[in-house]
């Protein structure tokens, strides 16, 4: 399986912007690449997935880089309510190709500072 | 929509007994599958199931159970419940198993005692 490496935590002021870097060094061609994030005490969301080009929605932006080895997720304006681990996952696919199955490592820590 | 429900929110068990976790959705997702999160840890892959009365193993499903009778509900079994078993357990849906958006549940506690 695709394996991600995430910092352990990063730390951001309210209102500016914050970038968390996932490298996937071993990502195969198929592979997705999807954000998830937890805030305390809840389930995890999802926050944004891609392929190969950068996506936009209402929550973050995601960069990947040329390459797929890594990618880049942006906040535009960090708030309070963005305090969350943020989960940088690949997609498995098993041999048969109608399983899926999201791997989760133990993401980022991201805390923002009012 | 209630999304993706879990019960109960808490429960606190002694060794050996067993339980059932409940977790049930209306958005009429194919793919539903169990997680357990342990402090400091990620999620781990339990159980899952891509339609009903199909089922299959993830990364950690020892000492559990899983059946998928309706579309709706995804009912995992604590077969003899050990102190290792106390953690948070997810559940989560999606339409497909490939790509889509993952909708988890707010989870249940799980004390083993």
């Amino acid at each position: 399986d695709a394996k991600t490496t995430q910092p352990n935590s990063m730390e951001s002021n309210e209102e500016e912007p914050v970038h968390l870097p996932c490298n996937h060094s071993t990502i195969s061609g198929t592979d997705y690449i999807h954000w998830y994030r937890q805030l305390p005490s809840q389930g995890p969301e999802y926050v944004i997935h891609g392929l190969t080009s950068n996506v936009n929605n209402r929550m973050a932006s995601l960069a990947i880089a040329e390459d797929r080895k890594s990618s880049t997720l942006i906040l535009h304006r960090a708030t309070l309510r963005d305090a969350a681990v943020y989960y940088c996952i690949l997609r498995d696919v098993d041999s048969g190709g109608s399983n899926y199955k999201l791997t989760f490592g133990k993401g980022t820590l991201l805390t923002v500072n009012p | 929509n209630a999304g993706v429900t879990q019960t109960p929110k808490f429960q606190v068990l002694k060794t050996g007994q067993s339980m059932t976790l409940q977790c049930a959705q209306d958005m009429n997702h194919e793919y539903m599958s169990w997680y357990r999160q342990d402090p400091g840890m990620g999620l781990r892959l339990i159980h899952y199931s891509v339609g009903a009365g199909i089922t299959d193993q993830g990364e950690v499903p020892n000492g559990y159970n899983v059946s998928r009778s309706t579309t709706e509900d995804f009912p995992l079994r604590l077969l003899s419940a050990a102190p290792s078993q106390t953690s948070v357990y997810f559940c989560a849906s999606s339409y497909y198993p490939w790509v889509e958006t993952q909708y988890f549940g707010p989870g249940t506690r799980l004390l083993v005692l």
